[in-house]
Parts: structure tokens; sequence; C-alpha cells
């Protein structure tokens, strides 16, 4: 799987956006790009995942670059319950054995 | 829906003992995985099954074995426990390779 970028760690005010980056330049053209995050003693969770366009669902949004070497998973109004650590991750929905590869994702503080 | 469910919730070893890990979904899910994550890591994938009758090797597999004689259960046996296997696990499953994972809670494991 293509290796992925995440600042390791990031700051929100509670009831504010949040933008969370991830760079996978060497993305390949049938690499998903899949969001997941996993909260203080919980397994992760299933956030939003995307190919080419962007994605919207009931937990956040995704937006992913023209060329798809970047994208942006965004919390629309962050709580406090949305402190967690967030991981990006490529997954080639071609292959069905395919696994994911976590990377050490990105730390996020919501601050009150 | 129970989702997955994993147990125990907690263990303690003591180095050289074997136990099992388990792991139960009730969502007729195809693939299921184990994996383990260490303080401060991202998850690292140990074994996984793309169906009953079928596993195959992670990342991590030395010290670990795995069977799939349903397509409920999944578990994970330590043979010999060994101190460098203190970690928590983590199980997942999946149906379509389209959509996401769902995690279980986690077991949390020291071996002493």
């Amino acid at each position: 799987d293509a290796k992925t970028t995440q600042p390791n760690s990031m700051e929100s005010n509670e009831e504010e956006p949040v933008h969370l980056p991830c760079n996978h330049s060497t993305i390949s053209g049938t690499d998903y790009i899949h969001w997941y995050r996993q909260l203080p003693s919980q397994g992760p969770e299933y956030v939003i995942h995307g190919l080419t366009s962007n994605v919207n669902n009931r937990m956040a949004s995704l937006a992913i670059a023209e060329d798809r070497k970047s994208s942006t998973l965004i919390l629309h109004r962050a709580t406090l319950r949305d402190a967690a650590v967030y991981y990006c991750i490529l997954r080639d929905h071609s292959g069905s054995a395919r696994q994911l590869t976590f990377g050490s994702g990105t730390q996020l503080t919501v601050l009150p | 829906n129970a989702g997955v469910t994993q147990t125990p919730k907690f263990q303690v070893l003591k180095t050289g003992q074997s136990m099992t890990l388990q792991c139960a979904q009730d969502m007729n899910h195809e693939y299921m995985s184990w994996y383990r994550q260490d303080p401060g890591m991202g998850l690292r994938l140990i074994h996984y099954s793309v169906g009953a009758g079928i596993t195959d090797q992670g990342e991590v597999p030395n010290g670990y074995n795995v069977s799939r004689s349903t397509t409920e259960d999944f578990p994970l046996r330590l043979l010999s426990a060994a101190p460098s296997q203190t970690s928590v696990y983590f199980c997942a499953s999946r149906t379509d390779s389209r959509l996401g994972y769902t995690f279980g809670s986690g077991t949390r494991l020291t071996v002493v």
C-alpha cells in the first residue's frame, strides 16, 4: 500500500471546523482514500472514504485534490467527543484480500 | 446487532502460557482481521481471513495462530506468551471491499 503523511497533532476549538490534511503523493489509480478515527481506549471507527470526488456523510466530509496526491478530512463543527487519533489510509479495493495499513495518524485535541 | 465482540477485555499471562483471544461478529461479514497496537503506535496486522476455512499472515504473524471454522468466529491463539506480546489486540470485520471495517473494543493483554 502507498504511504501517507499526516501531522502528528492538531488542535481545534470546540464548535469550529477542523481540516485534517493527508499527503499521499505515491497513490495509485486504484487506491481509495479511507479515514478512520480512534477515540481513547476504543477500537478504530470508520469515518469516510473516497476515490476521486469529494464525499460527505453524517460524520464528516472528504475533500480530494484533483491530482489525488493529497486529501483533507473536514469536521464541520468539532465537539469534545471528536478528540481522537485520525488515520488516513490508502486501500486498493481491487484486491479482495487487502487489509488496512495504519500509520501513526494525527492526534486531534479539541479545546473547550 | 452486537457488531464485533472481543473477549476477554483484559488478560494477564505469565511468560510461556498459552491462551486464545475470542472474536465473534454477527454481521455475516466474510473478511476478518486481527491487529495489535503497541503504546503510541498505529495498528499492525497479525492475521486475516477472507472467508471460512481461509486464513493468511499479515505483517507480524510470529507467535500467533488463527483458524476460521465458521463465518462468525475468528479466534487468535498465543502459543507461548512472551513479554513482547504485551499489547492491545483488535479484531475487525467487513463485507464488501468498498465498505469500511467494523472494529471490536479490544483485548488488553499483559505478559509478565
